[in-house]
């Protein structure tokens, strides 16, 4: 069982404040890196999927990088607002599927 | 598009009953296909995926079973439910580069 690991689990955050987190992922056998924003009894909303060494992207306030060498990617959130409280699932594709981390439970206070 | 469909939404079972939840997927063809569960305060579980018809694997042993009797249909399984299968259960597809697209999603309660 190939494993993903997201640190931190759990992280609160003070509203305005810039925040990010980690997803680790073994280097070899790899395809692709996904991030999603998920909240409990929903479907996963899709924020970036990378496959290349160096990807960077941006999607308004939240960004991920992504290193397949070491296999880690940093998922940013800048200027933190109360509606990005949510779960913020990482996901390695690799040739036997697609593994998800248990995820960093992001809580925005105001 | 590619489209993904899970049903039921929602579904109340006694132990010992059997399952059985469908997923269908348009707008692709050959997907790979996943099934996961997320049990109370835990994360996303791979149970199954399959590559192709008739292609199981499995990631965890437990009391569920996975079917791909078509190319685009996945249907997860259990001839006996027990308590601990209760969770919300999703269906996903996914190329190897591309986004995962996910069903609705079944909360699924075993009384």
């Amino acid at each position: 069982i190939l494993n993903v690991e997201q640190s931190p689990q759990s992280l609160h955050v003070q509203e305005g404040d810039s925040t990010n987190f980690t997803c680790s992922f073994p280097s070899s056998n790899f395809y692709a890196l996904h991030w999603y924003r998920w909240e409990t009894a929903k479907s996963p909303e899709a924020l970036f999927v990378m496959t290349l060494n160096g990807d960077e992207k941006k999607k308004g306030r939240i960004s991920a990088t992504l290193n397949t060498k070491e296999g880690y990617s940093y998922l940013y959130i800048k200027g933190s607002q109360p509606e990005d409280s949510a779960t913020y699932l990482c996901a390695f594709t690799h040739a036997d599927g697609l593994t998800f981390g248990k995820g960093t439970h992001l809580i925005i206070q105001p | 598009s590619q489209t993904i469909h899970q049903w039921p939404a929602t579904l109340v079972q006694p132990v010992g009953s059997p399952l059985s939840l469908e997923c269908t997927v348009e707008g692709t063809s050959n997907p790979n296909l996943y099934w996961y569960r997320q049990a109370a305060g835990r994360g996303l579980q791979l149970l199954f995926y399959s590559v192709g018809i008739g292609q199981i694997s499995s990631e965890v042993p437990q009391n569920l079973s996975a079917s791909r009797p078509q190319d685009r249909q996945f249907i997860l399984s259990s001839k006996k439910l027990l308590l601990s299968d209760s969770g919300f259960y999703l269906c996903a597809w996914s190329d190897y580069s591309t986004e995962a697209f996910f069903g609705q999603g079944t909360r699924l309660t075993v009384v």
